[in-house]
């Protein structure tokens, strides 16, 4: 089975630095993944995705991330983080059946 | 559309009582999921739905949970004989037929007391 890591608890990053949230997958074949971000009692917004091709992806809110087949890494990353950032994300990778495998997430707490 | 849908938003039952939750995928998507979000992890594979069939099943979906999707459209999950470990946040998601990329309603909080 297709799994991803996530092996930090929480991530705090003063308002305005930048923020790298990291995620490291393992998988059989080519990696579908994921960027999730998930609001205090609210299902997940989709950040964004690599599928294929350029491995720096770009996604909603100012967030990208980079795919590195050799490191088998997909980090989160905003060049200037935002107070209204604070959220928990997660990674998560398309497993067997078509359906997602997300790692335990990581608590994002941008400090003002 | 307004995304997927689930109702009701938050739900309160005591032990031993069943319970029926609701989602309302994207129209044209066709797969639909079903996760459970305990507090402090990543949502957790229960079961899908491609159409009207429920294609694979997790081994955490125990006997007392069932799952429908009887038009292809919207999907109910019940919980029978509800437990305190039961309760979760529930969340449904949908797809389509490519797979490459999911949209999640706002989920279904169970509280079992």
């Amino acid at each position: 089975a297709q799994s991803v890591a996530q092996p930090e608890d929480q991530v705090n990053v003063a308002e305005g630095n930048p923020l790298t949230v990291k995620c490291t997958y393992s998988v059989s074949g080519n990696p579908y993944l994921f960027w999730y971000v998930q609001y205090p009692n609210r299902g997940l917004q989709f950040l964004l995705k690599y599928i294929t091709g350029d491995n720096l992806v770009k996604g909603s809110y100012g967030f990208e991330a980079e795919f590195n087949k050799s490191q088998t890494s997909f980090h989160l990353k905003k060049p200037s983080a935002l107070v209204s950032d604070s959220a928990l994300y997660f990674c998560a990778v398309r497993d067997v059946g078509l359906r997602l495998a997300f790692g335990k997430g990581n608590q994002v707490v941008v400090i003002p | 559309d307004t995304g997927v849908s689930q109702n009701p938003r938050h739900k309160i039952t005591k032990r031993g009582q069943n319970v029926t939750f609701r989602c309302d995928p994207i129209s044209e998507h066709n797969r639909l999921y079903w996760y459970r979000q305990t507090l402090g992890q990543g949502p957790e594979f229960l079961t899908y739905f491609q159409n009207e069939a429920q294609l694979e099943k997790s081994r955490l979906l125990s006997d007392r949970f069932s799952a429908e999707r009887p038009k292809g459209s919207f999907s109910t999950l019940e919980i029978q004989r509800t437990e305190q470990g039961d309760s979760a946040m529930y969340l449904c998601a949908s797809s389509g037929f490519n797979s490459d990329g999911y949209t999640f309603g706002s989920g279904t909080r169970l509280t079992v007391v």
